[in-house]
């Protein structure tokens, strides 16, 4: 199975910031990470897919970036709506693996 | 608008047996894969496996393969996972969701607790 390893598993930030979170694959997924947005008794929600392509209708101050092993979601100018946790996924391969998720928090 | 709707979950006893559904609405069911995820304390997010548009193709992830069984009923719009031989870490919110692999629509998760 590919591990999917993130980094920070918490991060403190305040609005207006820029954060970055890491999403590192055991092996080669090429291109195909997601990224969701899990809040509090809620879902997981599709925000990132195919590395780079947003998901419709959501906001461009999600970004992420990567290829092969290393990847990374970019939030930029930070809402009070962000704070949440976020989960990377790789889907090249069965089974299909999540990372241990990123909770982010306000400073 | 998309929904997907879990029902069944509640408390089972070690040994013990339940079976999930998931009500869907809003997209052709009949032409999408459609797949359960669990998220459990000890290790969060786990796909658990998925069924193809007949229902002919199902793929389980190891550590429920041969004590869970997927299943869709095309007719009714609903997906089904049916839990055996459950164990106190299958413990957690079991979610359905849309597609093999990559998931962009979720149901809210149904609780599943499985204790003496």
């Amino acid at each position: 199975d590919i591990q999917m390893t993130q980094s920070p598993s918490t991060l403190s930030a305040s609005i207006g910031d820029r954060v970055t979170i890491t999403c590192r694959a055991s092996q080669s997924v090429s291109n195909w990470l997601a990224w969701y947005q899990q809040k509090s008794g809620e879902a997981p929600k599709l925000l990132i897919f195919a590395t780079s392509t947003l998901e419709g209708g959501l906001s461009s101050r999600f970004s992420g970036s990567g290829s092969g092993t290393e990847f990374t979601l970019t939030i930029s100018n930070l809402q009070p709506d962000d704070f949440a946790t976020y989960y990377c996924q790789q889907y090249d391969n069965n089974p299909f693996t999540f990372g241990r998720g990123t909770k982010l928090e306000m400073k | 608008q998309v929904q997907l709707v879990e029902s069944g979950g509640g408390l089972v006893k070690p040994g013990g047996s339940l079976t999930l559904s998931c009500a869907v609405s809003g997209f052709p069911f009949r032409d999408h894969y459609m797949s359960w995820i669990r998220q459990t304390p000890d290790k969060g997010l786990e796909w658990l496996g998925y069924i193809s548009l007949s229902g002919s193709l199902v793929s389980y992830a190891e550590s429920v393969k041969g004590r869970f069984i997927i299943s869709r009923d095309n007719a009714q719009n609903s997906l089904s996972l049916q839990m055996n031989s459950l164990r106190p870490e299958d413990t957690g919110t079991y979610y359905c969701a849309r597609s093999r692999a990559l998931f962009d629509h979720w149901g809210q998760g149904a609780l599943v607790t499985v204790s003496s």
